[in-house]
């Protein structure tokens, strides 16, 4: 299996530019989550989803929005890129199960706004 | 919200030396989780604790939950150089979706 696949893995975008990350996972999980993570620092949880059609906020929203039309695809996307932007991005998911469950992460998206 | 502290931030060691980093949260908690991220890399999960004073062991590492369920630690003994990386601890916040508030993480260097 897969697993968690990011794509882009790289790239660099012009202040006020748009674009969509890609994450898909292959493992049936419900729990699907965004984070992002700047040099030298935690992750920070940028939205999550508990299944196909639900998503919210998580502790640093602002500047993104997602989609979640299908249970393998959770989409990030940014609609006017902003240099405070520039972070690496991970996605992840979970299995729906009674207590925490872990987690299991993409290899992430290194993402550079100039 | 929730507050987890982590220390150090940062850890030098020789080769062979062990190494421990601590992860304290101002409220109790129902289980933590630890995760290590060699550098360049994505978080991968090590462990789950739940049980107050659980302690649990992987080959060298050892990880503890507090009495209190308040703080946890990990051990890690006679360090090698497979050990680089950062270690994060993770916590539950918010309800529902499994959502977990990770600490600032220790960076552990090991010298050869």
């Amino acid at each position: 299996n897969a697993g968690v696949t990011q794509t882009p893995k790289f790239r660099i975008l012009k202040i006020g530019q748009s674009m969509t990350l890609q994450c898909t996972q292959d493992m049936n999980h419900n729990y699907m989550y965004w984070y992002r993570q700047d040099p030298g620092m935690g992750l920070k949880l940028i939205y999550y989803s508990v299944g196909a059609g639900i998503t919210d906020k998580g502790e640093v929203p602002n500047g993104y929005n997602v989609s979640r039309s299908t249970t393998e695809d959770f989409p990030l996307r940014l609609e006017l890129a902003a240099p405070s932007q520039t972070s690496v991005y991970f996605c992840a998911s979970s299995p729906r199960d009674s207590g925490n469950q872990p987690q299991h992460f993409g290899d992430g998206t290194r993402l550079s706004i100039l | 919200g929730q507050q987890v502290m982590q220390i150090p931030q940062y850890q030098h060691v020789q080769e062979g030396e062990d190494f421990t980093t601590y992860c304290n949260s101002s409220t109790t908690l129902s289980n933590i989780q630890w995760y290590k991220q060699r550098p360049g890399g994505h978080p991968v999960f090590l462990i789950q604790l739940v049980k107050s004073g659980e302690v649990k062991k992987q080959k060298r590492l050892t990880f503890q939950f507090g009495e209190a369920k308040k703080n946890s630690s990990l051990h890690i003994t006679a360090t090698q150089t497979t050990d680089v990386g950062t270690y994060f601890c993770a916590v539950p916040f918010g309800t529902g979706a499994n959502n977990l508030f990770f600490g600032t993480g220790t960076r552990l260097t090991v010298i050869p």
